[in-house]
């Protein structure tokens, strides 16, 4: 079983759609969780992180997180064109004693694309 | 501010063959991490460096290396290159949460 698993994609959703991307993770240990939005031949760009039970909103994007069920997910309200990229989940171990070191494990990621 | 700087952007080397890639934190950040991205996959980490120590090694062979050097920038070393080495090699830094920030990544052929 994989460390961090995505939803099998490609997703496609038109444009103004909601898009809902998911990710489970198998190390109950895992305390915060990232989505990475990357382009084609670009590097993965940070766009939410959450460390708690429930929803995170930041403009169109939010995070949901249940750690008893050990799922994550990303919606992408109102989807626009330049939405569509891969998109990553990511998990991070508790860091030791406040220090900023700890290894991220990501999925496989998920292609999403929004048809005008 | 500078983000994460990376070098070179792409590089090309024929197997057997050794390569160094560079990567130099945001200022202030004292932690680096090395990932490998596979075409179609996920980044896979390699190392991770916090104030110049090892920190911790991904699954990958003894021909992977890197170190950290006093001004927190740090160095990847690959030797006896595979073809499956292809990849794109990227460098991570990170101070305290949220999250780690990439660089641009180099990209790494192998022929």
């Amino acid at each position: 079983q994989k460390e961090v698993e995505q939803n099998s994609g490609p997703l496609s959703v038109p444009e103004g759609a909601i898009a809902s991307l998911n990710c489970t993770y198998s190390d109950r240990g895992s305390q915060s969780f990232f989505w990475y939005r990357q382009y084609s031949g670009k590097s993965p760009e940070l766009i939410m992180f959450i460390y708690s039970n429930g929803d995170k909103e930041d403009g169109r994007f939010t995070a949901q997180l249940n750690k008893a069920s050990q799922y994550v997910s990303l919606l992408i309200r109102d989807s626009q064109p330049s939405d569509s990229a891969t998109y990553l989940c990511a998990s991070l171990p508790p860091l030791a004693g406040g220090t900023s070191y700890g290894k991220l494990t990501f999925g496989q990621g998920t292609i999403l694309t929004v048809h005008p | 501010d500078a983000g994460v700087t990376q070098s070179p952007t792409h590089l090309i080397k024929t197997r057997g063959q050794q390569v160094t890639l560079r990567c130099s934190p945001i200022s202030g950040h004292k932690s680096v991490s090395w990932y490998q991205q596979v075409l179609g996959q996920g980044p896979q980490f390699i190392f991770q460096y916090y104030e110049k120590e090892e920190r911790g090694r991904g699954n990958f062979p003894d021909r992977f290396s890197a170190r950290q050097f006093p001004n927190y920038s740090s160095e990847l070393n690959v030797n006896a290159l595979l073809l499956g080495d292809s990849a794109l090699y990227l460098c991570a830094s990170s101070s305290r949460h949220p999250g780690y920030t990439f660089g641009s990544g180099t990209r790494l052929t192998v022929v």
